[in-house]
C-alpha cells in the first residue's frame, strides 16, 4: 500500500457535465501530480501541485484544473466533459524540497471516469 | 517530442523463467528512470529506479540496466512467478524542473504456471 487514496472509485457522467475527483496524498508528501490513463496507454501527465500552487502542466486544456490543500489532499476538476475524457485518473505524491525529499512518485488506485 | 517507448508490447513466459522487458527513451537530458508494475484495476506500483550515474541496480528478484549511449533501459525479473503478471511501464522522471513522469505504452507480461 502506498498511502495514497482516491475517491470515488468509479464515476459516470454525461458530456458537458463537470466532475471533481479527490486524492489524499501520503503523509509528509507536499507534491501531488495528476495523470490521465486511457485504456491501453501509459499515464499522461496533467499537472503538478507543490505547496498548493500549480508548478507544471502537461498538454491539457484549461478546463482541467486542480487544487491542493494544506492537509495533503487535492482535487482534479474537469469542466465541459467530452467523450475522450473517459479514462483512469491517477494521482501520485512525493516529498520535494525538504530533507525528506524523494523523487519517487507513489500512485493511488485511480478513479475510473466514464463520459457518456 | 519526448517519448519513452517499449520494444515489445506483450511477453509470455513460463513460471520460473527469467523475464526481460525493454524500454527506449528519447530525452538525452533525462537523469532518473523508474519501473512501475500495474495490475488490472490498480494504480502503478513502484518496482525499482535508477539514476543516470549508474548502469545497473538490483532489487529483490529485479535488476534494471541503463545504457545511456543508446538510451535504453531494461527490467530483468528473475524466477518469474504468476503474481508477476501485469503491465510494466518504464517512466522518465528527469530532465525537467518538476516531477513530470513520461511513460511508455507498457509491456503486458503473462506468466504461465
Amino acid at each position: 500500500e502506498t498511502g495514497v487514496t482516491q475517491s470515488p472509485t468509479h464515476l459516470i457522467k454525461t458530456r458537458g457535465q463537470q466532475v471533481t475527483l479527490r486524492c489524499s496524498s501520503q503523509s509528509g508528501h507536499n507534491t501531488v501530480s495528476w495523470y490521465q490513463q486511457a485504456l491501453g496507454q501509459g499515464p499522461q501527465f496533467i499537472f503538478q501541485y507543490y505547496r498548493e500552487e500549480e508548478n507544471g502542466r502537461g498538454n491539457f486544456p484549461p478546463r482541467f484544473s486542480g487544487l491542493q490543500f494544506p492537509n495533503y489532499s487535492s482535487e482534479l476538476n474537469v469542466n465541459a466533459l467530452e467523450l475522450d475524457d473517459s479514462a483512469l485518473y491517477l494521482c501520485a505524491s512525493r516529498a520535494a524540497g525538504t530533507i525528506f525529499r524523494t523523487d519517487t512518485q507513489y500512485f493511488g488506485p485511480g478513479t475510473r471516469l466514464t463520459v457518456l | 517530442g519526448e517519448s519513452v517507448g517499449l520494444h515489445l508490447p506483450t511477453l509470455s513466459v513460463q513460471e520460473g523463467d527469467n523475464s526481460i522487458i525493454n524500454c527506449a527513451y528519447s530525452n538525452s537530458a533525462s537523469d532518473y528512470f523508474i519501473w512501475y508494475k500495474q495490475e488490472s484495476g490498480k494504480g502503478p506500483q513502484f518496482i525499482i529506479d535508477i539514476r543516470s550515474n549508474m548502469d545497473k541496480r538490483q532489487g529483490q528478484r529485479v535488476t534494471v540496466l541503463l545504457n545511456k549511449t543508446v538510451k535504453h533501459l531494461s527490467l530483468q525479473i528473475a524466477a518469474t512467478q504468476p503474481g508477476d503478471s501485469a503491465v510494466y511501464f518504464c517512466a522518465d522522471a528527469g530532465g525537467t524542473s518538476y516531477g513530470k513522469l513520461t511513460f511508455g505504452q507498457g509491456t503486458i507480461l503473462t506468466v504461465h504456471p
